[in-house]
């Protein structure tokens, strides 16, 4: 069975720019989380979807959004980059309470 | 939320030695995961274990849910087993430690 995949692995943007990432979950988990990871911050939660609708949600600003389509893939949106944007973002899916984590997209805001 | 702690925070061992890693949490929760990450940001899962023990070669885990800490044993160290790892707890949603930063030299 394939493993979570994440698009793009890398990426690179201006301060105002927007970016969207994107998450293909495990065949037949229906949910997806979205987490950030800083030096400083360490892990932290943005959000998790589950069946196209948000089930949770982490404190995160407003520029951070997301969705999920009906075939569970996940996108992740952010606006108006900032260079504390800049950070690693793993996408996780699961079926039950395990979580499985995709490889990450390591996005630069300069 | 749930307050997770990881100790201690760096660890550096001979090849060979073996080691224990520290994982306290604040409040009951529905799942306790153990994560690798590799020096390329992927978390490897370990350990699927909200409570007992379990284990996978040279690693095992023991989680006491009642007491709120879990513990991850290595030994026979191997310089593959450098990095960072991970206890992660799940309440209404996935709070993460600050991690365990290994180095094993040869």
């Amino acid at each position: 069975k394939a493993g979570v995949t994440q698009t793009p692995r890398y990426l690179i943007k201006t301060r105002g720019q927007q970016v969207t990432l994107s998450c293909s979950p495990i065949s037949g988990h229906r949910s997806v989380s979205w987490y950030q990871q800083t030096p400083g911050q360490g892990l932290q939660f943005l959000f998790e979807y589950f069946s196209e609708t948000q089930r949770n949600k982490g404190n995160f600003p407003g520029r951070f959004s997301g969705r999920q389509f009906s075939n569970s893939r996940s996108e992740m949106n952010v606006s108006t980059l900032e260079l504390g944007d800049s950070a690693l973002y793993l996408c996780a899916s699961s079926l039950g309470y395990e979580q499985f984590f995709g490889p990450g997209t390591r996005l630069t805001v300069l | 939320g749930i307050q997770v702690e990881q100790s201690p925070p760096d660890l550096i061992l001979q090849e060979g030695a073996n080691s224990t890693l520290r994982c306290n949490f604040s409040d009951s929760v529905n799942n306790l995961q153990w994560f690798h990450q590799n020096p390329w940001g992927q978390l490897i899962n370990l350990f699927y274990i909200p409570s007992g023990t379990k284990q996978n070669g040279r690693l095992s885990a023991t989680t006491v849910a009642t007491e709120r800490y879990s513990l991850l044993y290595i030994s026979s160290s191997q310089t593959t087993d450098s990095g960072v790892y991970f206890c992660a707890v799940a309440g209404n949603q996935f709070y993460f430690g600050t991690g365990t930063s290994l180095t094993v030299i040869p």
